[in-house]
């Protein structure tokens, strides 16, 4: 089956600087990626998604993920991180039939004023 | 607009309880799930379903049972409830239309099993 793994469990930064959050798929088809965000006592909120033909897609809040195929993988970033970015990460991947949902096991992003 | 709603937010249970955990969607979706959420392991599935009328087992469905009888409601059963089952769950929804649709994540249950 499909899975997606994030590494890094918790990842701190300071104000201001770059966000990086790995996610990294194992399938030998691409899958349709996504990224959520999850507040303290929250569900979760789509950031982004991939979809066939952009490799580099924006999502709200200034994030974005680039489809790198070669590495398998779609990393989150944004280039300044800001107080209200605290909150965990999840990366998520669909099967090739599109009926499941998988997620990681999420990162936990502390922003340090 | 609702979205996904859960019904009970919270609930605490003693060993060997049964209860049911109610999820309803208004946004017309094929496509229905159950995870759980602990700490250091993300989301889990529990159980799907890509329609009314029908379920499927997930990455951990042990100890739970899953109805679809209605399109808009996902309920989430628990015949014998275990301290291992104590956790948040989540339902989620989203369109059958294409594999690229997102899921849209109710607020979430908190279950505690003493």
């Amino acid at each position: 089956a499909q899975s997606v793994t994030q590494l890094g469990s918790h990842v701190s930064v300071s104000e201001g600087a770059l966000v990086l959050l790995r996610c990294n798929y194992s399938s030998s088809v691409p899958p349709y990626l996504f990224w959520y965000v999850q507040y303290p006592n929250q569900g979760l909120q789509l950031l982004l998604k991939y979809t066939t033909g952009a490799t580099l897609v924006k999502g709200i809040n200034g994030f974005e993920a680039e489809f790198k195929k070669s590495e398998t993988s779609f990393h989150l970033t944004k280039p300044s991180a800001h107080m209200s970015d605290a909150a965990e990460y999840f990366c998520a991947v669909t099967l090739n039939t599109g009926n499941q949902f998988y997620f990681g096991t999420g990162t936990s992003l502390t922003v340090i004023p | 607009n609702a979205g996904v709603t859960q019904t009970p937010k919270f609930r605490v249970l003693k060993t060997g309880q049964s209860m049911t955990l109610l999820c309803a969607q208004d946004m017309n979706h094929e496509y229905m799930y159950w995870y759980r959420q602990d700490p250091g392991m993300g989301l889990r599935l529990i159980h799907y379903s890509v329609g009314e009328g029908t379920t499927a087992k997930g990455e951990v469905p042990d100890g739970y049972n899953v109805s679809r009888l209605k399109k808009q409601n996902f309920l989430l059963g628990l015949e014998s409830a275990a301290p291992s089952q104590t956790s948040v769950y989540f339902c989620a929804s989203r369109s059958g239309r294409e594999r690229n649709t997102e899921a849209f994540f109710g607020q979430g249950t908190r279950l505690t099993v003493v």
